[in-house]
């Protein structure tokens, strides 16, 4: 069974430095994707950041990088520079595979990213 | 681009009253899924479709129902509404596998 774990319901960065979220995953498919979403205070869900099982190298997308350790079955997002606008939900996500059909994405449960100034 | 269009945003619900959510998207995405978010949670998967004409079911899928008619529109039923099913809900598409999902901007739901 798939399943996708975030161990830190919160966290505190001050501006301008760099914060690790924590992201573990356990999945039985050898093919297999990664993502990250942020969820601002809005309520609106936008992409950040996707990992491919087979990819070779680390994605990166601006500020936001993927520490994708494939033996230790992690995929932690690293954002440089923290900004205030950073502060929000962050979800970590697998692709799933409900019923036999892939297409899926399972969510962890979240880290609360708070960015002081 | 609209993108992903939810409708309505906001809905309160007496227990036992029906309602069904849209879930409009204008990319011609063959993917769409929806979504419940509960708080400390994540967020759930309800029901999916990988195209027209198909639906399937998710991680909680009892107490609603789905149709995908046309390719552009997915419909969330309530049959019977409960108190257990206050929650955000967001529809979401995708081209194919692998991509990542556009979502709407989620319908806030009080069943009281």
């Amino acid at each position: 069974a798939q399943k996708i774990t975030q161990t830190q319901p919160g966290m505190f960065v001050q501006e301008k430095e760099a914060v690790t979220l924590d992201c573990t995953y356990d999945t039985s498919d050898p093919s297999y994707g990664l993502f990250w979403y942020k969820q601002p205070s809005s309520g609106e869900m936008i992409f950040l950041i996707y990992q491919g099982s087979y990819d070779q190298q680390n994605a990166t997308e601006g500020r936001y990088s993927l520490n994708f350790q494939k033996a230790r079955k992690s995929a932690n997002l690293v954002i440089s520079a923290s900004q205030l606008g950073d502060s929000a939900m962050y979800f970590c996500a697998l692709e799933g595979n409900y019923g036999g059909s892939q297409g899926n994405l399972i969510f962890g449960k979240g880290t609360k990213l708070s960015v002081k100034p | 681009n609209a993108g992903v269009t939810q409708t309505p945003k906001f809905r309160v619900l007496k227990t036992g009253q029906s309602m069904t959510l849209l879930c409009a998207q204008d990319m011609n995405h063959e993917y769409m899924y929806w979504y419940r978010q509960d708080p400390g949670m994540g967020l759930r998967l309800i029901h999916y479709s990988v195209g027209e004409g198909t639906t399937a079911k998710g991680e909680v899928p009892d107490g609603y129902n789905v149709s995908r008619l046309k390719k552009q529109n997915f419909l969330l039923g309530l049959e019977s509404a409960a108190p257990s099913q206050t929650s955000v809900y967001f529809c979401a598409s995708r081209p194919l596998p692998r991509d990542g999902y556009t979502f709407g901007s989620g319908t806030r739901l009080t069943v009281v």
